[in-house]
């Protein structure tokens, strides 16, 4: 069974641009998480949806968004990006949702410049 | 707020066991989590406890005690490949997001 997914695994913006970025959970998962992680503050959440709806959030400007699709595939997107923004991106999916002992797999990540 | 502990750096030696630690203090606890992650890879799945004792998976052990908000993963045999950071995370209350740590970055020398 293929991993979870992400695209692009590189991205070089400059200040004041947005970015979108994707990820692919595990077939057959619904819950889809994403991360920030950085060295100074290590893995920070950003949101969780399950069934295209955003079950819980991170505490994160409203600058970052995401959604779910029907397929379970998510985006999510940073706009008027700062250069603290520099970050690796981590999503990661479950098979129902994050409760209890339910197992997230991680993606690659997403590694976001902003210069 | 939520606060999970652990130590930034450890360094032991090839073969050697080594000992990891997390501390948390957390307003609820719904199972503890460790994970692995390799310089530049995806964090990959350790462990899960949620009772009291000893989870042991092969090389890999995780303890864990409750009432002390306590949790440690111990590395048998250790191999260079064992370098890398390792996370523990808490789940506070269910469909609630992980509470990750810091991390640990663990170097193994020869």
């Amino acid at each position: 069974k293929a991993g979870v997914t992400q695209t692009p695994r590189y991205l070089i913006k400059t200040r004041g641009q947005q970015v979108t970025l994707s990820c692919s959970p595990i077939s057959g998962h619904r819950s889809v998480s994403w991360y920030q992680q950085t060295p100074g503050q290590g893995l920070q959440f950003l949101f969780e949806y399950f069934s295209e709806t955003q079950r819980n959030k991170g505490n994160f400007p409203g600058r970052f968004s995401g959604r779910q699709f029907s397929n379970s595939r998510s985006e999510m997107n940073v706009s008027t990006l700062e250069l603290g923004d520099s970050a690796l991106y981590l999503c990661a999916s479950s098979l129902q949702s994050s409760a209890g002992g339910e197992t997230q797999y991680f993606g690659p990540g997403t590694r976001l410049l902003v210069l | 707020g939520q606060n999970i502990d652990q130590p930034t750096e450890m360094t032991a030696t090839e073969g050697a066991i080594v000992q990891i630690n997390c501390t948390y203090q957390t307003s609820g606890f719904n199972g503890l989590f460790w994970y692995q992650q390799h310089a530049g890879e995806a964090p990959t799945f350790l462990s899960y406890n949620v009772l009291d004792g000893l989870e042991e998976k092969g090389r890999f052990s995780s303890f864990l005690s409750r009432s002390k908000g306590y949790s440690y993963l111990l590395l048998k045999e250790l191999q260079m490949k064992d370098s890398a950071s390792y996370l523990c995370a808490v789940r506070v209350a269910g469909n609630t997001p992980l509470v990750f740590g810091k991390g640990t970055r663990l170097s193994v020398i020869a």
